[in-house]
């Protein structure tokens, strides 16, 4: 059973463009929604990340919006560039002690088209 | 600052070999985990050290994975024998102890078994 359900699997967009990839949990004690950017050969690396006590934040072009009633959230990228392409992976973890681990989506695969 | 890093980066073995894994977490990170991506499928977590303690294994697919973490330094995942379905990338990342700290992820090992 996935807990984190993460789409769409791949997305194209044209640069300057808008580029959002959603997220959907299932687990209500999740309390913290980090998402990461993944470049070929290199492993994942924090973009941004929310708790669920705002619904969103907003860092440069990256914003997560979060809505605690569906249980989703989503990435936005705003006027994307070329250097955006990479894999993202939406997370979900509880931060009470000893139990951090993350759980993660299936990951998008995000072209930006010069 | 040097990040997580890992070794080997790169292991084909035959079905039944054994292999050894290792990861240097960011010194001072008291928390490491493992991780594992098969085959475009999703993250998933395997164990999480609090120093030399494993403070949750409920990840670890079967007693074929052996992890350990000397001193609470660096960390080890065995794998013996191993099997077709072990290949994939294994992640390794720390983090310092607290609530909801960012976990820094190593490029992983691509392991492929034949």
């Amino acid at each position: 059973q996935q807990q984190v359900k993460q789409s769409p699997q791949s997305l194209i967009v044209q640069k300057g463009g808008i580029s959002i990839i959603n997220c959907a949990y299932e687990n209500t004690a999740f309390d913290y929604f980090p998402w990461y950017q993944q470049f070929p050969g290199k492993g994942p690396a924090l973009l941004i990340a929310i708790r669920p006590d705002v619904s969103e934040k907003k860092e440069g072009r990256f914003t997560i919006s979060f809505n605690k009633s569906a249980k989703q959230f989503s990435l936005h990228i705003m006027d994307s560039q070329p250097g955006d392409s990479a894999t993202y992976f939406c997370a979900a973890s509880t931060s009470r002690r000893g139990a951090q681990k993350l759980v993660f989506g299936q990951g998008t695969r995000l072209t930006i088209n010069p | 600052e040097a990040g997580v890093t890992q070794f080997p980066s790169h292991s084909v073995i035959e079905k039944g070999q054994t292999v050894t894994l290792r990861c240097d977490p960011i010194s001072g990170h008291d928390n490491l985990y493992w991780y594992r991506r098969v085959m475009g499928k999703e993250i998933k977590f395997l164990l999480h050290f609090v120093k030399e303690s494993k403070q949750d294994e409920s990840g670890m697919p079967n007693n074929r994975f052996l992890a350990e973490r000397t001193g609470g330094t660096y960390s080890t995942l065995k794998v013996q024998p191993a099997e077709l379905e072990d290949s994939g990338v294994y992640f390794c990342a720390s983090s310092l102890l607290g609530r909801g700290e960012t976990q820094y992820f190593g490029p992983g090992t691509r392991l492929l078994v034949l």
